[in-house]
């Protein structure tokens, strides 16, 4: 069965300050993964997808992750974060095929100035 | 550019009220779906379409119906409320199988509290 772990419910950085979000994911299959965000009180937005091509992915406001089939991961970077990166950053998985998404718990990223 | 409207946006219920959430997309999308958001469960699949006048069940469609009788609207509705159904309530949409491009476009919530 598929799923993915988010294995950090709060991230708190510095403005400036390199993030990261990790996630693994279980799939018998080769998955489809994304990152999405969630502004507080917003619905959730797509910020970056792996769908088997490049393994680095590069997202919306300088957010990239890397599918790394080894370690069952698909961390979320960003080399600098800024003020309004504070969100909730949502880690899913997908089987080809299927009209499914299967979301983590989420991770909260505070950043302070 | 409305894209993903839900109504209503905040409502307080009593144990055993009903109502229903309407979900209006604007983008012509095949696939619609409803999820609830509870503190550390991320969303969870209630019930989804993948068109017009189909519903499915997904991962927690229990206390929950839906309708899907025109192709832009996908209502969700509680019979019977009870408090373990207090949550923000997310409708998405999608032209293809969200598996295969992952892109849902979500409305921004309905927030349900049952007293």
């Amino acid at each position: 069965a598929q799923s993915v772990t988010q294995l950090d419910s709060h991230v708190s950085v510095s403005e400036g300050t390199p993030v990261l979000l990790r996630c693994n994911y279980s799939s018998s299959y080769s998955p489809s993964l994304f990152w999405y965000v969630q502004h507080p009180n917003k619905g959730l937005q797509l910020l970056l997808k792996y769908t088997s091509a490049a393994t680095l992915v590069k997202g919306i406001n300088g957010f990239e992750a890397e599918f790394k089939k080894s370690e069952t991961s698909f961390h979320l970077t960003k080399p600098s974060a800024h003020m309004s990166d504070a969100a909730e950053y949502f880690c899913v998985v997908s089987l080809l095929n299927t009209d499914k998404l299967i979301f983590g718990t989420g991770t909260r990223l505070q950043v302070f100035p | 550019n409305a894209g993903v409207t839900q109504t209503p946006k905040f409502r307080v219920l009593k144990t055993g009220q009903s109502m229903t959430l309407l979900c209006a997309q604007d983008m012509n999308h095949e696939y619609m779906y409803w999820y609830r958001q509870d503190p550390g469960m991320g969303l969870r699949l209630i019930h989804y379409s993948v068109g017009e006048g189909t519903t499915a069940k997904g991962e927690v469609p229990d206390g929950y119906n839906v309708s899907r009788l025109k192709k832009q609207n996908f209502l969700l509705g509680l019979e019977s409320a009870a408090p373990s159904q207090t949550s923000v309530y997310f409708c998405a949409s999608t032209q293809d199988r969200a598996a295969n491009t992952g892109e849902l476009f979500f409305g921004e919530g309905s927030r349900l509290t049952v007293l």
